[in-house]
């Protein structure tokens, strides 16, 4: 069974440019989260999805940053102009149930210049 | 919301040494607690995890044990290998109640280097 994947692993943007980042979580999870670590500080929380809903989007930092889920497979989370604050790894992580047991995606390294 | 405080590391052990990476978590109630692993390369996973006071978490020879009385949840293995050279994460829910979980708050990780 294929596993959270992520893309790109590692996109290089000036700031003020946009980058959408894309995740595939494992097939049948409801469950899609989206968190970022920034400068090897704590992994952060982003939001939520439930299916194709937004269950919980607080952790996003403002109105620069979009998460979409496409029918309840796919998301892709878009920075809309991209600060230099922004860079860090931005993870994804997939659960069937809201349980803490997450599936999480290798990463998609953000770097804004 | 919840919290929790990791020791920052970076460890550097040499093969079989005893291994303790401290956890500690302000929360209300007594929340679910999380040992998460990033081997290089990969994504994060489950290490192990203990669901209420008392419990051992367990798993590749790693323990952990939940600690309501010094809201403690440390890492522990008796004898390392080369093999478990990477980043660990301690984490809770962010909040009290079902819905939390799944939205869980990290420690900063702890980088482990072991070597031969």
């Amino acid at each position: 069974e294929a596993g959270v994947t992520q893309f790109p692993s590692h996109s290089v943007i000036e700031k003020g440019q946009t980058v959408t980042l894309r995740c595939d979580p494992i097939s049948g999870h409801d469950n899609l989260y989206w968190y970022r670590r920034v400068m090897g500080k704590e992994i952060k929380f982003l939001l939520h999805f439930v299916k194709e809903s937004k269950q919980d989007e607080s952790g996003m930092p403002n109105n620069r940053f979009l998460a979409e889920r496409t029918g309840g497979t796919y998301s892709t989370l878009k920075v809309q102009p991209a600060e230099l604050e922004d860079s860090g790894v931005y993870f994804c992580a997939s659960s069937p149930f809201a349980t803490g047991e997450l599936f999480f995606g290798e990463g998609s390294r953000l770097t804004v210049l | 919301g919840n919290s929790v405080t990791q020791m920052e590391g970076p460890v550097t052990l040499s093969e079989e040494a005893f291994l303790t990476i401290n956890c500690t978590y302000t929360a209300t109630g007594y929340p679910s607690l999380f040992w998460y692993v990033q081997y290089p390369g990969e994504g994060l996973q489950l290490l192990l995890k203990a669901t209420k006071a008392d419990d051992k978490g367990s798993n590749k020879g790693f323990e952990a044990t939940y600690r309501k009385e010094t809201t403690s949840f440390h890492l522990e293995k008796g004898s390392v290998q080369v093999s478990d050279s990477a980043v660990y994460f301690c984490a809770l829910p962010r909040g009290a109640g079902g819905t939390s979980y799944g939205k869980l708050t990290f420690g900063q990780g702890t980088i482990l280097t072991v070597h031969p």
